[in-house]
């Protein structure tokens, strides 16, 4: 099983709600990364989880909190976003080569948020 | 600053015709990867490459990577509407942290 999922593949939220985006894999990936996607950009690295723990914080805005339970899971949750934060939420993870190459990534299909 | 410049950034092709894109970067890398967006759909990976390799191929797509140069081509050949999509060059750096630095990326399209 090669696939990352995540949910929703839509969300639409007002600037005072409050919602998360899931992200699940089983392919033993000790590695798990968050990144964001404005139109026609490429994917910009928001934060990235080694072995459950947070590694990498690209200087994200609080509103943006990170969280994974287990090994399998990532979450991201939000918390009053800004109209300009619309954008692609993307997931993926990779096996960690433990000689601190980078391996392949693999992504999820996304979450599609506007923030209204 | 982005790492990977990818050139062009858009480029029109015919059915059957080849693609060729490249990528440029400035730091020593680990490896190099390129990846597929089909439009607002996640990222797929092609292949990697790593430094001590010059070429590789899978199916249709052939890599090359010069470090001389700090470049890398992703040709793709006999090219199918099915092909249209973004392609992003990412570069794992040396000595950096554990990511990718994504390209700003190609935009294919294969005209039937």
């Amino acid at each position: 099983d090669t696939e990352v999922t995540q949910t929703p593949k839509h969300l639409v939220m007002g600037m005072t709600n409050k919602k998360s985006l899931k992200c699940e894999q089983h392919m033993g990936h000790r590695a798990m990364y968050w990144y964001k996607q404005k139109a026609k950009k490429p994917p910009e690295l928001m934060f990235v989880y080694s072995y459950e723990k947070l590694s990498i914080n690209e200087s994200v805005p609080s509103r943006f909190s990170p969280e994974c339970p287990n090994s399998s899971l990532l979450n991201l949750h939000l918390h009053a976003l800004q109209p300009e934060d619309s954008a692609l939420y993307l997931c993926a993870s990779s096996q960690t080569s433990g000689r601190g190459y980078q391996e392949t990534q693999y992504f999820g299909p996304g979450t599609r948020l506007l923030v209204l | 600053s982005q790492q990977g410049e990818e050139d062009p950034q858009a480029l029109s092709i015919q059915e059957g015709e080849n693609a060729t894109m490249n990528c440029s970067y400035k730091t020593s890398i680990n490896n190099l990867q390129w990846y597929r967006q089909n439009s607002g759909r996640g990222l797929v990976h092609l292949i990697l490459i790593r430094s001590n390799e010059r070429e590789k191929h899978s199916g249709r797509l052939r890599v090359t990577l010069d470090t001389s140069k700090k470049s890398s081509s992703l040709l793709i050949t006999a090219s199918r509407a099915a092909d249209t999509a973004s392609y992003f060059c990412a570069t794992d750096l040396v000595g950096g942290s554990e990511k990718l630095v994504f390209g700003k990326g190609t935009k294919l399209t294969v005209n039937p």
